[in-house]
């Protein structure tokens, strides 16, 4: 049972390039998140996920699509990276409400 | 939701119990604490959660004041894996929609002495 699985764990990109990350959970949850979290600060939810098929907005939107087209998996798009986008990247899942399971995360650093 | 007060820091001897404070002085009737910690550069863990009853798991005990207005965790016997920062959260447990966005504040850091 390997819980919320993200991938890459680190990546480097250059200011215009594009990348995706990956969430995976294997516990059947409905509710998907991603946050990010920039040093010294708390957590920031960026989009999430009610069920397969569904997305939305959360606080900090801008720059970032997702997709959930299945249910085990939630996707982080960058369609041009900026070096404000410079960030550890948590995904996490729950059944619903504030018990939710957290990745190990993803260290992206946009130069 | 309901605001939390936590001290910025702690520190611990190794074997010793870990008393962590919470204040939630303004809790609402439906509202539930809820304890994440987060050692360094790793994701969030959630460590327990409970409404007014005193709470164990494997991992911690929870006790609320009668009036709920604030909580303590305890970790009975802190090991050095314990350094960490200890978030407490107050959110209702389900509302049926939207999106249950944690918002984990400062914490406190506690700091395991061997």
């Amino acid at each position: 049972n390997a819980g919320v699985t993200q991938t890459p764990k680190f990546r480097v990109l250059k200011t215009g390039q594009s990348m995706t990350l990956l969430c995976a959970q294997d516990m059947n949850h409905e509710y998907m998140y991603w946050y990010r979290q920039d040093p010294g600060m708390g957590l920031r939810l960026i989009h999430y996920s009610v069920g397969e098929g569904t997305t939305a907005k959360g606080e900090v939107p801008d720059g970032y699509n997702v997709s959930r087209l299945k249910k085990q998996n939630f996707l982080l798009g960058l369609e041009s990276a900026a070096p404000s986008q410079t960030s550890v990247y948590f995904c996490a899942s729950s059944y619903g409400g504030p018990l939710q399971y957290f990745g190990a995360g993803t260290r992206l650093s946009v130069l | 939701d309901a605001k939390t007060t936590q001290p910025p820091s702690m520190d611990c001897a190794e074997g010793r119990a870990a008393n962590l404070p919470c204040n939630h002085s303004t809790i609402s009737g439906n509202e539930y604490v809820y304890w994440y910690r987060q050692i360094h550069s790793q994701g969030p863990q959630y460590i327990i959660h409970g409404l007014k009853n005193n709470e164990t798991n494997e991992m911690a005990s929870l006790i609320i004041t009668e009036d709920r207005k604030s909580s303590t965790l305890i970790l009975p016997h802190a090991t050095l894996r314990d350094t960490a920062v200890y978030y407490c959260i107050v959110r209702p447990a389900y509302s049926g929609a939207g999106s249950y966005q944690l918002t984990f504040g400062k914490g406190t850091k506690l700091s395991v002495i061997p």
